[in-house]
């Protein structure tokens, strides 16, 4: 069975501080990784992707990458009210490219 | 450019119903996937449409829910003889070509069995 787990949270900062979300992913095939941000009664929208181990950042988005302790973060520095909503993790097994999603992250940026 | 549409927004059915819910993908996208996500929920695959290669249903959960893909575009996912736990939001997405392209998702579809 090929699971992405995520802590449901939810997590709480003050606005400015870096929020940390993290997931786990189960198989060592997994290639592309996803980070997704929904806001409640609203789709997914793509927050950043990664391929290769190590950082990629974009503005105050930080995905980190460790393929070999099977691991993908997302860092959001200086956090403001707005980025509160829910985070999904998702992992590609590069079959076909269908992603499979953790539960998600209740962020929660408190001003 | 357009996004992902879907419709309809909201469907309400009774128990036992055949409901049928359409995907228009964004134009030229070659891949589309149908999602569900239950209350509290991540996103659960269902199905993925890649060109003209037999579709991957290995998330359907059970022989009630088909999906098809006519010309290349348009998709509609059926549930026959709905049952109270189908209610859920049913999205779908598409890409372009090649497993590291980005999915796009669609507003979804809130689905409701009573």
């Amino acid at each position: 069975q090929k699971e992405v787990e995520q802590n449901s949270g939810p997590l709480s900062v003050p606005e400015g501080a870096i929020a940390s979300l993290n997931c786990t992913y189960s198989d060592r095939g997994s290639q592309s990784f996803f980070w997704y941000r929904q806001y409640s009664g609203k789709s997914p929208e793509l927050i950043m992707f990664i391929y290769s181990n190590g950082d990629k950042e974009d503005g105050r988005f930080t995905a980190q990458l460790n393929k070999a302790s099977q691991y993908v973060s997302l860092l959001i520095r200086d956090s403001q009210p707005s980025d509160s909503a829910t985070y999904l993790c998702a992992v590609s097994f590069n079959q076909g490219g269908k992603l499979i999603f953790g539960q998600g992250t209740e962020l929660s940026v408190k001003p | 450019g357009a996004g992902v549409s879907q419709s309809p927004s909201n469907k309400v059915t009774e128990k036992g119903k055949d409901v049928e819910l359409r995907c228009d993908p964004i134009s030229g996208h070659t891949a589309l996937y149908w999602y569900r996500q239950s209350l509290g929920q991540g996103l659960e695959f269902l199905i993925y449409f890649q060109g003209n290669s037999a579709p991957d249903k290995s998330g359907l959960p059970s022989d009630r829910f088909s999906a098809e893909r006519t010309g290349g575009s348009v998709s509609t996912l059926t549930i026959q003889r709905t049952q109270q736990e189908d209610s859920a939001v049913y999205l779908c997405a598409s890409k372009a070509g090649g497993p590291r392209e980005t999915q796009y998702f669609g507003p979804g579809t809130r689905l409701l069995v009573l």
